[in-house]
């Protein structure tokens, strides 16, 4: 079974600001990672994914994420946030099991870029 | 044409219409999900098929048929709906269940 975990439903923070919305994940198998970003009224974008490879890993628009197995998290997080990045954000989880579970997704968090 | 496209983009019906929904993947992927999304709540996960096959159905009321003739086309025919199935519909593929899934645009329903 896998679950995952958005631990703040909304994050607010100034434009040139760091980023960090916090994910914790939970899986029986070695899990692979995903972050996905959503603008109003659109579909999901893929940001990035871990895939046990690199723990750091690196997406578009200058988003990355962490993979610690230790602490079973995978927050995402930019140096500066610009006002394009204002949008839901969703942490998505595969416990590649081969089971019905399939992707997990996160509730989302929703992040607001104050001028 | 690249991605995942859903068509149309915006519907608006009555409780008594039947309509359909359309997606199309061009990624060569062998799985493909629709779900919903409604304001304040979770990704609601609908159907599920991968080589056509229906693999998962989540408790899904009958008003909503999926059909998926073949790998990169997969349709959502809608019948007597309820006010309460207004939502964003969103059609993904995959490439196994197990890997990222890429999105589409969405279909923005409405029910009157």
């Amino acid at each position: 079974a896998q679950s995952v975990t958005q631990l703040d439903s909304h994050v607010s923070v100034s434009e040139g600001t760091p980023v960090l919305l916090r994910c914790n994940y939970s899986s029986s198998y070695s899990p692979s990672l995903f972050w996905y970003v959503q603008h109003p009224n659109k579909g999901l974008q893929l940001l990035l994914k871990y895939t046990s490879a690199a723990t750091l890993v690196k997406g578009i628009n200058g988003f990355e994420a962490e993979f610690k197995k230790s602490e079973t998290s995978f927050h995402l997080t930019k140096p500066s946030a610009h006002m394009s990045d204002a949008a839901e954000y969703f942490c998505v989880v595969s416990d590649g099991g081969g089971g019905a579970d399939g992707l997990t997704f996160g509730k989302g968090t929703h992040l607001i870029i104050q001028p | 044409e690249t991605g995942v496209t859903q068509t149309p983009r915006h519907l608006v019906m009555g409780m008594t219409n039947k309509k359909s929904l359309k997606c199309e993947q061009h990624l060569g992927h062998n799985a493909m999900y629709w779900y919903k999304q409604s304001a304040k709540k979770p990704l609601e996960l609908m159907f599920v098929y991968n080589f056509k096959e229906q693999t998962e159905n989540n408790s899904v009321p009958s008003r909503f048929s999926p059909e998926c003739p073949n790998s990169s086309h997969l349709f959502l025919h809608l019948h007597t709906l309820q006010p309460e199935d207004s939502a964003l519909y969103l059609c993904a593929s995959s490439q196994g269940r197990v890997h990222e899934q890429y999105f589409g645009p969405g279909t923005r329903l409405t029910v009157t």
